[in-house]
């Protein structure tokens, strides 16, 4: 079966920096996704990550390392916007390229 | 990139009923798919609405509670049938362009009373 790590809930204070890590097990490698959802709505897309190094994009970068089943996402001048629950999915191997959803990272930004 | 919009955004219906949600993209996609997202928890694939066949569900929903129809690229249908407070939850459409991105329609939220 597939298996997908998060911390459930981080707090960080407003313009700090944050990274949250994801753990995860799979039948196979695909690609893995990060998600924001805020509370309420549809998540949105963040980052794809299927090689290994960082991925920088703004504010937001997203990193993998296949050999250790790990990512992370990194958070920089945080927000107060940016409270949300934080998705990690990953597309196992095999040709559905169907993501695998954890159970979500809840980020509570303080002034 | 896609724009997913998915009807109705909620709901409050009465056990036993059956609601149809729809989901329309605004471009031909290769993959439709329907999750569940109960209160607190991540999102779980219900099924992929394949385009001019049957659904492929996921372990635990089958198609005589949630019949799926997509009778083409842009456009897809998830009913909720007989319903019961259970199945209280938020559903989700998502699409696919490529191996890349996958987004998702604003959801419906359904609360069975």
């Amino acid at each position: 079966g597939q298996n997908i790590d998060q911390p459930t809930e981080m707090t960080a204070t407003e313009g700090a920096i944050v990274q949250i890590n994801c753990t995860y097990q799979t039948s196979g490698f695909n690609g893995l996704f990060w998600y924001q959802q805020h509370a309420g709505e549809a998540p949105t897309f963040l980052s794809y990550n299927v090689l290994d190094g960082l991925e920088e994009k703004g504010r937001f970068s997203s990193f993998l390392s296949r050999s250790k089943g790990y990512s992370y996402l990194l958070l920089k001048e945080l927000q107060m916007k940016d409270s949300a629950s934080y998705l990690c999915a990953v597309i196992p191997g095999g040709g559905s390229y169907i993501p695998t959803f954890g159970r979500g990272t809840s980020l509570i930004v303080h002034p | 990139s896609a724009v997913i919009s998915q009807k109705p955004s909620r709901d409050i219906c009465q056990r036993g009923t059956s609601l149809t949600i729809q989901c329309q993209v605004d471009s031909q996609v290769t993959m439709m798919f329907w999750y569940r997202q109960q209160p607190g928890q991540s999102l779980t694939l219900i099924a992929t609405a394949n385009q001019g066949s049957e659904a492929t569900y996921e372990s635990g929903f089958v198609i005589d509670k949630f019949p799926i129809s997509r009778p083409n690229l842009t456009f897809s249908t998830l009913t909720v049938s007989n319903m019961s407070p259970e199945d209280s939850s938020i559903y989700l459409c998502s699409a696919r362009t490529g191996k890349t991105e996958a987004f998702f329609g604003q959801g419906t939220r359904l609360t069975v009373v």
